[in-house]
């Protein structure tokens, strides 16, 4: 079983709808959650990130953490075309110089007008 | 220039060549680090380097040589590579190691012929 699973997409939803995001993960000693959005030609942009369980709401950006169920997603609401790109989740154990972010593989997602 | 900036863009080298990447940060971060993005792959992380210091080398074939001369400036030496190694290569930079503070350019795309 792959450490972290995230469904590639690619993901086409209408403008304005609510858009759900999620990886699922096998280890449970991670505690850090994060998010990147990834746009076409560009490097990944830290979106969110989350310490162990629990809901953190940025604008219309809700990430949500369920380590019971090794479960965390990524809500947007009223979506945008902007919103069109590519969403990595990562994780790691412990912050710092001996440990690993491990990356999803990511979703495509796309926001039709 | 503002954040992480990396040259070239775009590279097609053959398999005997010899060519570098080079990345740049303008963040006054203290940490660097290369990553390479396939297709279809999560992102994989291949090196590290603190205050100038490698601190992480990720099984990563020599034919990939890392440089850091200080901590604004990070290369990649690149010879007799394979196709396989074609992909999207990404610079971060971040303070302390703290994947929060990870700011990612906008890559060099290779290919290998």
């Amino acid at each position: 079983q792959k450490e972290v699973e995230q469904d590639p997409g690619p993901l086409s939803v209408p403008e304005g709808a609510i858009v759900s995001l999620n990886c699922t993960y096998s280890n449970s000693a991670f505690q850090y959650f994060m998010w990147y959005r990834q746009y076409s030609r560009k490097g990944p942009e830290l979106l969110m990130y989350t310490y162990s369980s629990g809901n953190k709401e940025d604008g219309r950006f809700t990430a949500q953490v369920d380590k019971s169920s090794k479960y965390i997603s990524l809500f947007i609401r009223d979506s945008q075309p902007s919103d069109s790109a590519t969403y990595l989740c990562a994780m790691s154990e412990e912050p710092g110089a001996d440990d690993k972010i491990i990356f999803g593989k990511g979703t495509r997602l796309h926001i039709l007008p | 220039e503002t954040g992480v900036t990396q040259t070239p863009r775009h590279l097609v080298m053959g398999m005997t060549n010899k060519k570098s990447l080079k990345c740049e940060q303008h963040l006054g971060h203290n940490a660097m680090y290369w990553y390479k993005q396939s297709a279809k792959k999560p992102l994989e992380l291949m090196f590290v380097y603190s205050l100038e210091e490698r601190v992480e080398n990720n099984s990563v074939p020599s034919r990939f040589s890392p440089e850091c001369p200080n901590s604004s400036h990070l290369f990649l030496h690149l010879h007799t590579l394979q196709p396989e190694d074609s992909a999207l290569y990404l610079c971060a930079s971040s303070q302390d190691q703290s994947p929060y503070t990870q700011y990612f350019g906008p890559g060099t795309r290779l290919t290998v012929l």
